[in-house]
């Protein structure tokens, strides 16, 4: 049982669709963020909220679309996807900026997105 | 440029052996290093991390880790390997230098611990 929990574990969805990703951190933390894992490439930052203020986007493509009511909730919206998007999708939270005193990020179990 | 380099893609270990996986960084200033492992179909979990002071870090699960300075390094290790500890480990710097620093993961060694 982690502190941050992603909902669903998995999703296949058509390119069409549209669904979202929510994550929930029980950790009292103020940052949080998506980060995306395909196979055979590294770690990909997607998003970074700080107090629910959007500090980073690493050029993701607009039909990826963030939101984050408040420093405990992060959702992921999906819409039209394509099957290159298809990945393991990781949220996580940390008491502040990493950069500031080596604030440990921690991970949820992520959902596994399949785009057909 | 700020990197973090894991010069091995996997690791194969007999059971009860030590066991190393190598990390080595480059970025400016003081920075803050982490090991993470990720098993099947899970997210990543936090194992260790360097802040400051003793070079050697104790963490979860018998894990341990060596900061060294000059050799830009912070290599995982663990005295007598298991059969569990078959992961994929992904070693992360923050470069500490700002607040707005981010976290830069390396590209993940995967441990194979045989019986």
């Amino acid at each position: 049982e982690t502190g941050v929990t992603q909902t669903p574990r998995h999703l296949v969805m058509g390119m069409t669709n549209k669904k979202s990703l929510k994550c929930e951190q029980h950790l009292g933390h103020n940052a949080m963020y998506w980060y995306k894992q395909s196979a055979k490439k590294p770690l990909e930052l997607m998003f970074v909220y700080n107090f629910k203020e959007q500090t980073e986007n690493n050029s993701v493509p607009s039909r990826f679309s963030p939101e984050c009511p408040n420093s405990s909730h992060l959702f992921l919206h999906l819409h039209t996807l394509q099957p290159e998007d298809s990945a393991l999708y990781l949220c996580a939270s940390s008491q502040g900026r990493t950069g500031l005193s080596g604030n440990t990020i921690y991970f949820g179990e992520g959902s596994w997105l399949t785009v057909v | 440029a700020q990197s973090v380099a894991q010069p091995e893609d996997q690791v194969n270990v007999a059971e009860g052996n030590p066991l190393t996986v190598k990390c080595t960084y480059s970025v400016s200033g003081n920075p803050y290093l982490f090991w993470y492992v990720q098993y099947p179909n899970r997210g990543l979990q936090f194992l260790l991390k360097y802040i400051t002071g003793d070079n050697l870090v104790k963490g979860s699960y018998g894990f341990e880790a060596e900061f060294n300075k000059s050799q830009t390094s912070f290599h995982l290790k663990k005295p007598s390997a298991l059969v569990s500890d078959s992961a994929l480990y992904f070693c992360a710097v923050a470069p500490g230098y700002s607040s707005a620093s981010k976290i830069i993961f390396g590209s993940g060694t995967r441990l194979s611990i045989r019986p």
